[in-house]
């Protein structure tokens, strides 16, 4: 089992559609979880953390993680073109004194105008 | 206060050359990560330094690469005699302290030819 796995995607979703991505992770111990964009070619940049239980929102997008179903997802509220990128969830395992973190494969988002 | 800063951009080796990529970390931070990624691909873990301490250097092959963030100055990784395989982009991130949230530089894109 991966660490960290994503669908690969593409997900594409119309323009003004939520967009929904979602991550698991096989370390039960992990406390801190991390989404993050990377346009093509670009470097990834950081959009959400999350450490609790629960939804975080900020502006459109929405963390949720969920512990005990060692799930974590984005959502994508009001998509816009300009979100179409890949998205890559990120975790820090316990095991590794949470420094490490290891990265999904990431989900290619398309929204279409 | 400016992020983390990479350099080379870009950078062409021809087989059997050595490659330097340097980073220096966001002012404030003391942890530096470099990752490794190939086209289409995901972010692969390479090493993880404290100033003028190697962490953590499981995801990097243990031939020919080498990294060191010394005292003073940035954070070098070497690759010698570079082959085509070691074509990737290379980032950079650097945080406060462990668990907490990683920022990227902008990569450095290693060409062999």
């Amino acid at each position: 089992q991966k660490e960290v796995e994503q669908n690969s995607g593409p997900l594409s979703v119309p323009e003004g559609a939520i967009a929904s991505l979602n991550c698991t992770y096989s370390d039960r111990g992990s406390q801190s979880f991390f989404w993050y964009r990377q346009y093509s070619g670009k470097s990834p940049e950081l959009i959400m953390s999350i450490y609790s239980n629960g939804d975080k929102e900020d502006g459109r997008f929405t963390a949720q993680l969920n512990k005990a179903s060692q799930y974590v997802s984005l959502l994508i509220r009001d998509s816009q073109p300009s979100d179409s990128a890949t998205y890559l969830c990120a975790v820090n395992p316990s095991y590794t004194g949470g420094f490490k973190t290891i990265f999904g494969a990431g989900t290619r988002l398309f929204v279409k105008a | 206060n400016a992020g983390v800063m990479q350099n080379p951009r870009h950078l062409v080796r021809r087989r059997g050359q050595e490659a330097r990529l340097r980073c220096s970390p966001m002012k404030g931070h003391s942890h530096v990560y470099w990752y490794r990624q190939l086209p289409e691909e995901g972010l692969k873990f390479m090493v993880y330094l404290q100033k003028e301490n190697i962490i953590d250097e499981s995801g990097m092959p243990k031939e020919r690469f080498s990294a060191e963030f010394p005292k003073e100055g940035p954070s070098i990784l070497r690759i010698q005699q570079v082959v085509r395989g070691d074509s990737a982009a290379y980032f950079c991130a650097s945080s406060t302290g462990e668990e907490t949230e990683a920022f990227f530089g902008q990569g450095t894109r290693l060409t062999v030819v």
